[in-house]
C-alpha cells in the first residue's frame, strides 16, 4: 500500500520567503508528527497530532513556524520569513496511535540561500 | 529530559565482517527504544524495537540488539553485513509515559561496507 508521502521533495527559498511543505500521511493514520533533520543531525522533534489536534507543539523552533492538520489527515508545515539555519530536512510520519510504531515520509529537503 | 548517544558517528567494516553499533541513553523514566536505518535520499525505516520481555531484540536484515538497563544500552549488532547494510543507522527513545510520542533520536553512525 501507499506510505507517507511529502511534496515538494526538494525546495529552494530565498531568505525571507515563505515555505509550506506538505505532508500526506498513510490513510487511516490518526497521529502525525513533523521531524527537523539538519545536515549530518539525527532528526528533531517539531510536532504532533492526533487527528487535528496539535497536542504537543514544543519542538517548534521559533514563532514563524506552524503546523497545521485541518480535517485529520493531510498536514501542512508552514514556515515564515526562511532563514539560512532553517535548512534541513523535513521529515514527516504517521502512525495507526498509542503504542504503535510510526512510518517515516521521504522529507523535503529544504534549501534557503 | 532524555538523550541518546551513539559513540561512533562513522564506522567502515568489510564486507561479511560482524559489525557492532554503539547507543547509550540517558532518561529519568523508563524508555522505549529504537533503530531505524535511514538510505540515501529516503525516509527513515524501523530496524528492531525493545518494549518490553526479552532483552535481546531481532529485526529486520538479519539485526539484532540488546537492551541492558544497568548500562543503559542498546547496541545494535550484525554477525555479518553485506555493501547493501552500507547507510546511516539511527538510535532513538521514546518515554514510557502516558502522553509521551515523540521520538528522541542520536546523531546517528554512518556504516560503511567496505568490499
Amino acid at each position: 500500500g501507499a506510505g507517507v508521502s511529502q511534496s515538494p521533495r526538494y525546495k529552494v527559498a530565498k531568505r525571507g520567503q515563505d515555505v509550506a511543505l506538505r505532508c500526506d500521511p498513510i490513510s487511516g493514520h490518526v497521529s502525525l508528527f513533523w521531524y527537523q533533520q539538519a545536515l549530518g543531525q539525527g532528526p528533531e522533534f517539531l510536532t504532533y497530532f492526533q487527528n487535528e489536534a496539535q497536542l504537543d507543539k514544543s519542538g517548534l523552533p521559533s514563532d514563524r513556524f506552524f503546523a497545521e492538520r485541518p480535517e485529520g489527515s493531510v498536514s501542512t508545515l508552514k514556515i515564515q520569513r526562511t532563514q539560512q539555519e532553517d535548512s534541513a530536512v523535513y521529515l514527516c510520519a504517521s502512525s495507526l496511535g498509542t503504542g504503535t510504531s510510526e512510518s517515516f515520509g521521504p522529507g523535503t529537503r529544504l534549501t534557503v540561500t | 529530559a532524555q538523550s541518546v548517544t551513539q559513540l561512533d558517528s562513522q564506522v567502515p567494516v568489510f564486507e561479511e565482517a560482524p559489525v557492532e553499533l554503539r547507543c547509550n541513553y540517558s532518561s529519568s523514566v523508563s524508555v522505549y527504544l529504537f533503530w531505524y536505518v535511514q538510505y540515501p535520499n529516503q525516509g527513515l525505516q524501523l530496524l528492531l524495537k525493545y518494549l518490553s520481555g526479552s532483552t535481546l531484540v531481532k529485526g529486520i536484515n538479519g539485526f539484532e540488539a540488546e537492551f541492558n538497563k544497568s548500562q543503559t544500552s542498546f547496541h545494535l549488532r550484525k554477525p555479518s553485513v553485506h555493501i547493501s547494510d552500507t547507510a546511516e543507522y539511527f538510535c532513538a527513545v521514546r518515554e514510557m509515559i502516558q502522553g509521551a510520542q515523540k521520538l528522541v533520536f542520536g546523531q546517528g553512525t554512518r556504516l560503511t561496507i567496505n568490499p
